[in-house]
């Protein structure tokens, strides 16, 4: 069981939005600690998407997007691509664990 | 070229030791906060452990605090981890990854920037 709670898959339609939740609680988002999401894709190691909640490192396209509020965040991807298709995870600190916790991961499906 | 590259997975019998290995080029290592991450087939990730640029701070996950062992050596740009009493749930692909840590609101964050593309350990009799 995560610590923080993905919906185990989201699908859309090619130049669709769509949404990944990351729900937690007020001892890891709720207690200030920022957000980060990894991208998967197929057979390969994650790749950094978005850290401290909204930044994207250079060369993730604009269509990736993320906020923060509360106990929880959100990925979102606009204008879907059937590149897109992959595992997402959220990322972030607990004050009561010494490391990072993961997300259970996201399987995007590109219909 | 920016890469860590991991070594030393395989196959080995519960309560065997492995010690796995990742070579970091193209990075100023002696600068970069280190760890594992481990993920299970099929599964999602899990972090394992870290240790500081300098090796004086290192933390565990509590499922393998007492059996694996984490340490650097910045002379050759090399961390490793030492796994020992392995179990069959440890089996996983065991990634290296870099984070980058800043303070924010009173608050320590990390995030990982830079992975290897994993080694695969696998614990079965």
């Amino acid at each position: 069981q995560s610590v923080l709670t993905q919906p185990p898959s989201v699908s859309g339609a090619p130049g669709q939005r769509v949404t990944i939740s990351c729900t937690g609680s007020n001892s890891n988002i709720g207690a200030g600690y920022d957000v980060h999401w990894y991208q998967q894709l197929p057979g390969t190691a994650p790749k950094l998407l978005i850290y401290a909640n909204t930044n994207r490192p250079a060369g993730v396209p604009d269509r990736f997007s993320a906020f923060t509020s509360g106990t929880s965040a959100s990925l979102a991807i606009t204008g879907l691509q059937a590149e897109d298709e992959a595992d997402y995870y959220c990322q972030s600190n607990d004050s009561g664990l010494s490391g990072s916790v993961f997300g259970g991961g996201t399987k995007l499906t590109v219909l | 070229q920016v890469k860590l590259v991991e070594s030393g997975g395989g196959l080995v019998k519960p309560g065997g030791s492995l010690r796995l290995s990742c070579a970091a080029s193209g990075i100023t290592f002696t600068d970069s906060y280190m760890n594992w991450i481990r993920q299970p087939p099929g599964k999602g990730l899990e972090w394992v452990s870290y240790i500081s640029s300098s090796g004086t701070t290192i933390n565990y996950a509590d499922s393998v605090k007492g059996r694996f062992t984490i340490s650097r050596d910045n002379a050759r740009n090399l961390l490793h981890l030492q796994m020992n009493s392995l179990r069959a749930d440890d089996t996983a692909v065991y990634y290296c990854a870099r984070d980058r840590t800043y303070d924010k609101n009173a608050n320590n964050h990390w995030y990982f920037d830079l992975w290897g593309r994993g080694t695969l350990v696998s614990v079965s009799s």
